[in-house]
C-alpha cells in the first residue's frame, strides 16, 4: 500500500549531536513537509520543498536542515545549533496542485519521537 | 491561508452526536475548508474537505454556513476511537502546494 514513512519512530540523542530523521513516501507526491509538534501544541512548519532539489525555510527553519535529492525522500537533520530539539516530529506530503480539489489533501507519518538526553 | 478559530477542548459521551465549530470570518471565494484529525501520539490524518455545499462521507458530515463564514464538523456516533484533536484547515487550492497551516485545534475527549 502506498503511504509515508517516517524512521526512527523514537530518537535519543546527547547533546551536541546532529541527528537525522528520515521520511520515505511510494505516493508518487511531489510535495514534502516536515512539521515540529510540541506537547499541548499544534504544529510549526519547519522546510518544505515542492519539487527535487529545491526547499523552502518555513516558521522555525533554525537549527535544522534538509535535502531532496530524490522524488521520494527528505531527510530533516536536526543540528547542534537548536536549542531545544525534543519535540515531536511530523512529515507530511501533498500531490500536485491540480489533483489536490478531487483527491484527500496531505497524507502524514507516523512521527519521530526525538528526545534530547 | 486565512485564519480560523476553533474552541480548545470539547467533551461528547460515547455514541452520541458531536459538532465541531469552526469559524473562519475571513474566508475568500477560492477557499476549500478541510478537516484534520489528530489521534494521540500520531500523525494528522485527513477528514473531509467542501467549498460551498455540505459533504458526507463514512468518517464524518460537513456542514458549511450560507455565507461561508463557520462551518461544523459533525460526528453522527461518537467513539472512544475519535477522541483526538481536530483542525479546521482553509486551503486555495490555486495556491500552489503551499504548505497547511495548523492552529491548536479542538481537543475532542469521548466519555465511555
Amino acid at each position: 500500500d502506498g503511504g509515508i514513512t517516517q524512521s526512527p519512530k523514537y530518537l535519543f540523542r546527547k547533546e551536541g549531536q546532529n541527528v537525522t530523521l528520515s521520511c520515505e513516501q511510494n505516493l508518487n507526491h511531489d510535495a514534502m513537509y516536515w512539521y515540529r509538534q510540541d506537547p499541548g501544541q499544534g504544529l510549526r512548519l519547519i522546510y518544505y520543498s515542492q519539487i527535487v532539489n529545491d526547499f523552502q525555510k518555513g516558521d522555525i527553519a533554525e537549527g535544522y536542515s534538509v535535502s531532496r535529492e530524490k522524488k521520494e525522500s527528505f531527510p530533516l537533520t536536526v543540528t547542534s545549533a537548536q536549542k531545544n530539539p525534543t519535540a515531536f516530529y511530523l512529515c507530511a506530503s501533498t500531490p500536485r496542485a491540480y489533483q489536490r480539489i478531487l483527491n484527500t489533501e496531505a497524507f502524514f507519518g507516523q512521527g519521530t519521537r526525538l528526545t534530547v538526553v | 491561508d486565512a485564519k480560523t478559530t476553533q474552541p480548545n477542548s470539547m467533551e461528547s459521551n460515547e455514541e452520541e452526536p458531536v459538532h465541531l465549530p469552526c469559524n473562519h470570518s475571513t474566508i475568500s471565494g477560492t477557499d476549500y475548508i478541510h478537516w484534520y484529525r489528530q489521534l494521540p501520539s500520531q500523525g494528522p490524518e485527513y477528514v473531509i474537505h467542501g467549498l460551498t455545499s455540505n459533504v458526507n462521507n463514512r468518517m464524518a458530515s460537513l456542514a458549511i454556513a450560507e455565507d461561508r463564514k463557520s462551518s461544523t464538523l459533525i460526528l453522527h456516533r461518537a467513539t472512544l476511537r475519535d477522541a483526538a484533536v481536530y483542525y479546521c484547515i482553509l486551503r486555495d487550492p490555486n495556491s500552489g502546494n503551499t504548505p497547511l497551516v495548523f492552529g491548536k485545534g479542538t481537543r475532542l475527549s469521548v466519555i465511555a
